[in-house]
């Protein structure tokens, strides 16, 4: 059973709208998050990172937040474009390890 | 700077074949790693090296090994390909393993195994 579990799989969204994706865990200790962006055919970038004290950073259009406590995080993105089609890979680091999400994929539509 | 870079992007493997994919970086990183990605399933480590000369075994590594002979580059073999092998292989790299540590990606080999 995957420890991070993401949600939804999949989504459709038209261009402008906005959306939120999950990200639950159950690793710990907990050390960061991070949220990456993985395009089609490449590997992927990271878009957030936060650590135990924070709950909320954002890069852009693109706003995440943590609550460890639920140890549950999620990513908002804003005013969605075409180019945000993506998959959206929620990683949670622990000690030296890194555990991975499937992913969300997100297709916006014009 | 062209950060990570993989050799090849694509490549068809019969059962029993052996293959080296070559990782790249230019970062001066410390940190290498490989993993692969699989649908519906996050990425799994198979190996990573903390620095010249050293590896060490991840999540998956059978039917795997691995070289880190130059800082700069982190080869993965396999001796005798088997289809469950067909996946995505993605290289990472980072400077330290620390807490703020980013893994920077490569773009990706696609091997498919008959």
């Amino acid at each position: 059973k995957n420890q991070v579990e993401q949600s939804p799989q999949s989504l459709i969204i038209l261009e402008g709208k906005n959306c939120t994706l999950q990200c639950n865990y159950t690793v710990s200790p907990f050390s960061n998050l991070r949220w990456y962006k993985q395009d089609t055919g490449r590997g992927p970038v990271s878009l957030t990172i936060m650590t135990f004290s924070e709950n909320t950073k954002s890069n852009g259009r693109y706003t995440a937040t943590l609550d460890a406590d639920t140890k549950q995080s999620s990513l908002h993105i804003t005013a969605s474009q075409l180019s945000d089609s993506a998959s959206y890979i929620c990683v949670v680091k622990v000690k030296n390890d890194m555990r991975f999400g499937a992913g969300t994929r997100l297709t916006v539509k014009p | 700077n062209a950060g990570v870079t993989q050799t090849p992007k694509f490549r068809v493997l019969k059962t029993g074949q052996s293959m080296t994919l070559l990782c790249a970086q230019d970062m001066n990183h410390e940190y290498m790693y490989w993993y692969r990605q699989d649908p519906g399933m996050g990425l799994r480590l198979i190996h990573y090296s903390v620095g010249e000369g050293t590896t060490a075994k991840g999540e998956v590594p059978d039917g795997y090994n691995v070289s880190r002979l130059k800082k700069q580059n982190f080869l993965l073999g396999l001796e005798s390909a088997a289809p469950s092998q067909t996946s995505v292989y993605f290289c990472a790299s980072s400077q330290t393993s620390g807490r703020a540590s980013e893994q920077f990606f490569g773009p990706g080999t696609r091997l498919t195994v008959l």
